[in-house]
């Protein structure tokens, strides 16, 4: 079955700065590649996501690229704000009728002020 | 509010006991689905429904563990005999068709097991 694996675990920025994202996959059937947002006792919350026919896919600060042929994708956030500051999850599925998501194990996000 | 719902939010029971968590999806959506998420990690798959049809069931899901959807609307997923392993965010996502569409998740129930 699918794994997602995801780096790096920790990471903190300093406002303004640029933050990066990096998770890899393992089945090549995969196709769509969503990221979830998750704010402290809160739900996830989908903030974007890009299917294997798109290399990048960009919504104003956030940008994702995708890498079929090395599986791997990355989560861009540019300008970085405090309230960015969460635990961000890559996941991968396929599109056939009964696939399901896959979640990475999660990266949490501190801006710095 | 439209979104998906689940109830209780927060669930403290004794180990041997039996609980039972509902989730309301958004009305519509054909895929319902149950993740569970401990502290630092990300939502692991439980099982998920396509309509009231149960298509998978993760193998980490031991016979204690038991999800229903009737009517292809809400759905509820009930533990027998607890153990305190099993405390855990229980999450409830729903989607409107097969993969590759967006989940929506529900707020979880919080489950406590003493």
């Amino acid at each position: 079955g699918e794994n997602v694996e995801q780096h790096p675990s920790t990471l903190s920025v300093q406002e303004g700065d640029s933050a990066v994202i990096k998770c890899t996959y393992s089945d090549s059937a995969s196709n769509y590649f969503p990221w979830y947002k998750q704010e402290l006792g809160k739900r996830p919350q989908l903030i974007i996501d890009i299917r294997s026919n798109v290399g990048e896919k960009k919504d104003q600060r956030i940008a994702v690229t995708l890498n079929k042929t090395a599986k791997h994708f990355s989560l861009h956030i540019t300008e970085t704000q405090p309230e960015d500051s969460a635990v961000y999850f890559c996941a991968a599925s396929g599109e056939t009728s009964y696939d399901k998501v896959i979640f990475g194990p999660g990266t949490s996000l501190s801006v710095i002020p | 509010d439209t979104g998906v719902s689940q109830d209780p939010r927060h669930k403290i029971t004794k180990r041997g006991q039996n609980v039972t968590f509902r989730c309301d999806p958004i009305s519509e959506h054909n895929r319902l689905y149950w993740y569970r998420q401990t502290l630092g990690q990300g939502p692991e798959f439980l099982t998920y429904f396509q309509n009231e049809a149960q298509l998978e069931k993760s193998r980490l899901l031991s016979d204690r563990f038991s999800a229903e959807r009737p009517k292809g609307s809400f759905s509820t997923l009930e533990i027998q005999r607890t153990e305190q392993g099993d405390s855990a965010m229980y999450l409830c996502a729903s989607s409107l068709h097969a993969g590759g569409e967006t989940q929506y998740f529900g707020p979880g129930t919080r489950l406590l097991v003493l």
